[in-house]
């Protein structure tokens, strides 16, 4: 069953202004990994958070984690054309090996 | 450079013809992932393998098969028996981290498109 679920479902803003979308899950996590995928194309990490840290930067993106109300955040700050793609969040499930998906939101920055 | 290579990029397959698609790492990892994508959906793992010589189903391992001969190798095998094939398939693999709440980071593959006629 799916754990991570995203929200929005799809995101359309301006080159230049912040995106920002939420993953919920339901069980307690050791970690929550945010991924990015290009149309067409695999996915790339781009931040790991683990369950005792609240907030982590890297480079334009910030994420947090609310493990009280298990859920995340993912804020990509001064947005450009090239972040356009579908953004996931991972959380693992009996194992490290096992991760769960959510469905993703789709990020569409106009020119 | 080292990553994963998954081949072919497309693949099309007629009803009832088993179809095999390669994945290749050299990142030296330990453990590798097969997952399936359907249209605005996340991923599934179909299977997942720690180590060589050994691998474990995930959730929708009906109608597919794994081997781990090599470190660098995983192929999945799509059999006839998949009723329903038609989908995007990565490979990934990764390095295996036992610090305290660690995580295991996943580097993917281009993926597979695998159409059946």
């Amino acid at each position: 069953s799916q754990q991570g679920e995203e929200d929005p479902q799809a995101l359309s803003i301006q080159e230049g202004e912040n995106a920002t979308m939420n993953c919920s899950y339901k069980t307690s996590i050791n970690n929550l990994q945010w991924y990015r995928q290009n149309s067409g194309r695999g996915l790339v990490h781009l931040i790991l958070i683990r369950s005792n840290e609240r907030e982590k930067h890297s480079g334009r993106l910030r994420v947090t984690l609310d493990t009280s109300k298990k859920s995340s955040s993912l804020l990509i700050t001064a947005s450009r054309a090239a972040d356009t793609a579908s953004y996931f969040c991972a959380t693992p499930r009996d194992s490290n090996y096992q991760l769960i998906w959510g469905a993703g939101t789709k990020l569409i920055i106009k020119p | 450079d080292g990553g994963i290579t998954q081949s072919p990029k497309y693949l099309f397959r007629k009803e009832g013809q088993n179809v095999t698609l390669s994945c290749e790492q050299n990142l030296n990892h330990d453990a590798m992932y097969w997952y399936r994508q359907d249209p605005g959906q996340g991923l599934r793992l179909i299977y997942y393998s720690q180590i060589v010589n050994d691998f474990q189903k995930g959730d929708i391992a009906e109608g597919y098969s794994v081997s781990r001969e090599k470190k660098e190798s995983f192929p999945l095998t799509v059999t006839s028996a998949q009723k329903n094939p038609t989908a995007f398939y990565l490979c990934a693999s990764s390095a295996r981290d036992t610090s305290y709440l660690g995580a295991n980071v996943l580097t993917f593959g281009a993926g597979s498109r695998l159409t059946v006629l």
